[in-house]
């Protein structure tokens, strides 16, 4: 059971926009600390996404964008690929735990 | 280019012991936190435990799932950072990422390794 809740899928058509939702509580996102999203292809080790909320690592598409909003955050994708399809991790801090907390995953499919 | 070389993985019987090794190039490795980051076969990603730079005190962290039973540390002057994993268990069979942070402290993972498998089985 993970701290930091995702749907564990979405499928989207090419073309069209999704967002993956991350969903925490008090003690991690809600106390104010940076979200970060990771992508994972099969077989392959988890790349980063977005970090601190909003930003983009140079060389990620600007179709990648980040939020975040009370115990919440979202990963939006526009003009989905056949090649966004993979895992997407979000991944925060939690201070009752005191560690580094991951989403359980959502497994991103283009129709 | 940011490359992270993990070693030290394999078969090791429930109660055993493993030191997995990190071999860190491309980037001036005592300026930075590092994590260790575990992914079990067909699972999530689980925060293992991390150390930050030794200017800023060399703090480790540990997930409550191993504390007591793993230790990281770093040799900033061989450029590795290791895991020592002691009273080895089933359940800690996966493969372990070494991880370099983004910044001093323990925080966004900003490089990955390819992984090293641990297989706990008797």
């Amino acid at each position: 059971q993970s701290v930091l809740t995702q749907p564990p899928s979405v499928s989207v058509a090419p073309g069209q926009r999704v967002t993956i939702s991350c969903t925490g509580g008090s003690s991690n996102i809600g106390a104010g600390y940076n979200v970060h999203w990771y992508q994972q292809f099969p077989g392959t080790a988890p790349k980063l996404l977005i970090f601190d909320n909003t930003n983009r690592p140079s060389g990620v598409p600007a179709r990648f964008s980040g939020s975040k909003s009370g115990t919440s955050a979202s990963l939006a994708i526009t003009g989905l690929q056949a090649e966004d399809e993979a895992d997407y991790y979000c991944q925060s801090y939690d201070s009752s735990l005191s560690v580094v907390v991951f989403g359980g995953g959502t497994k991103l499919t283009v129709l | 280019e940011v490359r992270l070389l993990e070693s030290g993985g394999g078969l090791v019987q429930p109660g055993g012991s493993l030191r997995l090794s990190c071999s860190a190039s491309g980037f001036i490795f005592s300026g930075y936190a590092m994590s260790w980051v575990r992914q079990a076969p067909g699972k999530g990603l689980e925060w293992v435990a991390g150390i930050s730079v030794s200017g800023s005190g060399g703090g480790t962290y540990t997930a409550g799932s191993v504390m007591g039973r793993f230790a990281v540390s770093r040799d900033d002057s061989k450029n590795t950072l290791y895991l020592q994993m002691n009273s080895l268990r089933v359940e800690d069979t996966a493969l372990y990422y070494c991880v370099k942070e983004k910044y001093v402290a323990v925080s966004v993972c900003d490089s990955w390794g390819q992984g090293t498998l641990v297989t706990v089985s008797s």
